[in-house]
């Protein structure tokens, strides 16, 4: 069970190009979610998914987007990337229905320049 | 919308110190999970709390949640080096399909 998996690890990016983030889990869970940490905000959630073909905007939605076309990947589309996109982004993923834990991912630091 | 604050947002210790973070809702929490985070590491799943109330303990560390459900802490005692991190409290919005997240307490501790 390698439980949620994200690509890349590290990316570099200038200003206005473009990039996909891969998030992948392999515990069946139907709800998924993408978060960026800044230092000193804690986690936002950017957008999540509540099952394969189903999206939701969370906190901090502009400049993203997300596609969950297989139950299994979630990914974090930027169309075109600005400095304020810097970050660490976490993916996360748990069962539905009731109160359960998220899993996280190791996370994709992001450098726009 | 829903707002969960944290703090202190940094604390730093003496090995051997106790560590108290408190998480503070908005509104009244169905739950409450706290996560850890090490340095470079991604958030790790510590605990749920569900009842008023209701006190966990896991060894070193003791979690509560308030009897109103709308504030809990986490209390660690005598810190050790593998305490240190950033914990995070969250609480269920949307129907608990999604987690809103305190900004975190940075856990520092001089040996």
């Amino acid at each position: 069970n390698a439980g949620v998996t994200q690509t890349p690890k590290f990316r570099v990016l200038k200003t206005g190009q473009s990039m996909t983030l891969l998030c992948a889990q392999d515990m069946n869970h139907e709800y998924m979610y993408w978060y960026r940490q800044d230092p000193g905000m804690g986690l936002r959630l950017i957008h999540y998914s509540v099952g394969e073909g189903t999206t939701a905007k969370g906190e901090v939605p502009d400049g993203y987007n997300v596609s969950r076309l297989k139950k299994q990947n979630f990914l974090l589309g930027l169309e075109s990337a600005a400095p304020s996109q810097t970050s660490v982004y976490f993916c996360a993923s748990r069962l539905a229905g009731g109160a359960y834990e998220q899993y996280f991912g190791p996370g994709t630091r992001l450098t726009v320049t | 919308g829903q707002q969960v604050m944290q703090i202190p947002q940094y604390q730093h210790v003496q090995e051997g110190e106790d560590f108290t973070t408190y998480c503070n809702s908005s509104t009244t929490l169905s739950n409450i999970q706290w996560y850890k985070q090490r340095p470079g590491g991604h958030p790790v799943f510590l605990i749920q709390l569900v009842k008023s109330g209701e006190v966990k303990k896991q060894k070193r560390l003791t979690f509560q949640f308030g009897e109103a459900k709308k504030n809990s802490s986490l209390h660690i005692t005598a810190t050790q080096t593998t305490d240190v991190g950033t914990y995070f409290c969250a609480g269920p919005a949307e129907g608990a399909q999604k987690l809103v997240f305190g900004q975190g307490t940075r856990l520092t501790i001089n040996p």
